[in-house]
């Protein structure tokens, strides 16, 4: 099945850095999804991105979709220890809408 | 309360024995889906439904097997559990009718196989 890349696997960051990470597919994506995952608890949506080029904010986290929709970043500005979890990129697999097919996440941690 | 609910939270169990993991929700969502986490691999797909009357395979089904009692049900079985089923299990849940097949996970199942 189509499989999306996620790099990089862990980051370290000091409490107030910036954080980031990425999404490539080598085929166009119909879209993509991002959920976070507390330390022991479940992942939670956080957001879709649909169209190419797409850019959306929520708060401090920034998201963007590629403009040839195969690559899509997370970018978080002055992380804080809130920010603390696994981040996933997901995409619908095959073009029907039915199921995700997640990236293997990145782990922040943020040292306070 | 919490809309998609697993039990058990944590089971520990030996080798080739058989068990159940289950799944309930109060969302009202036909599509139901099981996952399986290991540090390091992200979420994998196990099985999925559609509706009651709809099961599919996912990208790791070998060993597995599901049930759809009911649209608020949804269970996976280990007919004979092995040590490398040691994983965290995640039941999730979604409504097509929302356009962006959002993912509604409950809070997870942690399986150890001895």
């Amino acid at each position: 099945g189509q499989q999306v890349m996620q790099i990089p696997q862990y980051q370290h960051v000091q409490e107030g850095e910036d954080f980031t990470t990425y999404c490539n597919s080598s085929t166009t994506l119909s879209n993509i999804q991002w959920y976070k995952q507390r330390p022991g608890g479940h992942p939670v949506f956080l957001i879709q991105l649909v169209k190419s080029g797409e850019v959306k904010k929520q708060k401090r986290l920034t998201f963007q979709f590629g403009e040839a929709k195969k690559n899509s970043s997370l970018h978080i500005t002055a992380t804080q220890t809130t920010d603390v979890g696994t981040y996933f990129c997901a995409e619908n697999s095959g073009g029907s809408n039915y199921k995700l097919t997640f990236g293997k996440g990145t782990l922040l941690t943020v040292n306070p | 309360d919490a809309d998609v609910t697993q039990t058990p939270r944590n089971r520990i169990t030996k080798t080739g024995k058989r068990i159940m993991l289950e799944c309930s929700q109060t969302k009202g969502h036909d599509r139901m889906y099981w996952y399986r986490q290991d540090p390091g691999l992200g979420l994998r797909l196990i099985y999925y439904s559609f509706d009651v009357k709809d099961i599919n395979k996912g990208e790791i089904s070998d060993g597995y097997s599901v049930s759809r009692q009911a649209q608020a049900k949804f269970s996976l079985s280990l007919e004979s559990a092995i040590p490398n089923q040691t994983a965290l299990y995640f039941c999730a849940t979604s409504d097509p009718k929302q356009g962006k097949n959002i993912q509604y996970f409950g809070a997870g199942t942690r399986l150890s196989v001895l």
